[in-house]
């Protein structure tokens, strides 16, 4: 069995501060792990992946995540956040136990302050 | 390559018509999902695909909602009759499974409203 848990369902920042999206999940597998982001009006689009690699992960857009077994957790971070961030970004897991679908967590809302 | 591509990406239309969603995975994909999104219950997964075959439809709400995918490149996702709680984006995804994981790529997704 997997599940996800994004543990805020919002996060504010000012422009230029660093951003910290926290995800954690659990999975009776090796699970691979994905962060997607949704601006408004769009489609969800791929970040990063995790599978298995790297333990630090680099995405798109100056994004990265570190994976951390011991704590289960699969958090999004940024060093200085820009105002094109503000958007919803999902936390997935997809442990291949035979299931292949992946589950998304509620999904956290980023909103950037000039 | 062209991603997953969507048909239409807007629709309103008046409650008790049909409503038929298309989607084009991309091509090698053997998994295609469909999903709805709203406000209140956020994204669910309505239908998974592998092979053409689908394998979980416990998310399809109800009987007004049937999904094929009569070939590799087509999928379609029917409302008959819509209501107006149907309103919603519906988003259409496709993955190559394997063991070590699968990244999934959606569309732009459909907007869909019903009065």
């Amino acid at each position: 069995a997997q599940s996800v848990t994004q543990l805020d369902s919002h996060v504010s920042v000012s422009e230029g501060t660093p951003v910290l999206l926290r995800c954690n999940y659990s999975s009776s597998y090796s699970p691979s792990l994905f962060w997607y982001v949704q601006h408004p009006n769009k489609g969800l689009q791929l970040l990063l992946k995790y599978t298995s690699a790297a333990t630090l992960v680099k995405g798109i857009n100056g994004f990265e995540a570190e994976f951390k077994k011991s704590e289960t957790s699969f958090h999004l971070t940024k060093p200085s956040a820009h105002m094109s961030d503000a958007a919803e970004y999902f936390c997935v897991v997809s442990d291949g136990g035979g299931s292949y679908i992946p589950t998304f967590g509620r999904g956290t809302s980023l909103i950037v302050h000039p | 390559d062209a991603g997953v591509i969507q048909s239409p990406r807007h629709e309103v239309t008046e409650m008790g018509q049909e409503v038929t969603l298309r989607c084009k995975p991309i091509s090698g994909h053997n998994s295609l999902f469909w999903y709805r999104q709203t406000m209140m219950r956020g994204l669910e997964l309505l239908i998974y695909f592998n092979n053409n075959v689908p394998i979980d439809d416990s998310g399809m709400p109800e009987d007004r909602f049937s999904a094929k995918m009569p070939n590799a490149s087509f999928s379609t996702l029917k409302i008959q009759p819509s209501e107006p709680r149907d309103s919603a984006v519906y988003f259409c995804a496709s993955s190559f499974v394997r063991s070590s994981g699968n990244t999934i790529y959606f569309g732009e997704g459909s907007w869909l409203t019903v009065v």
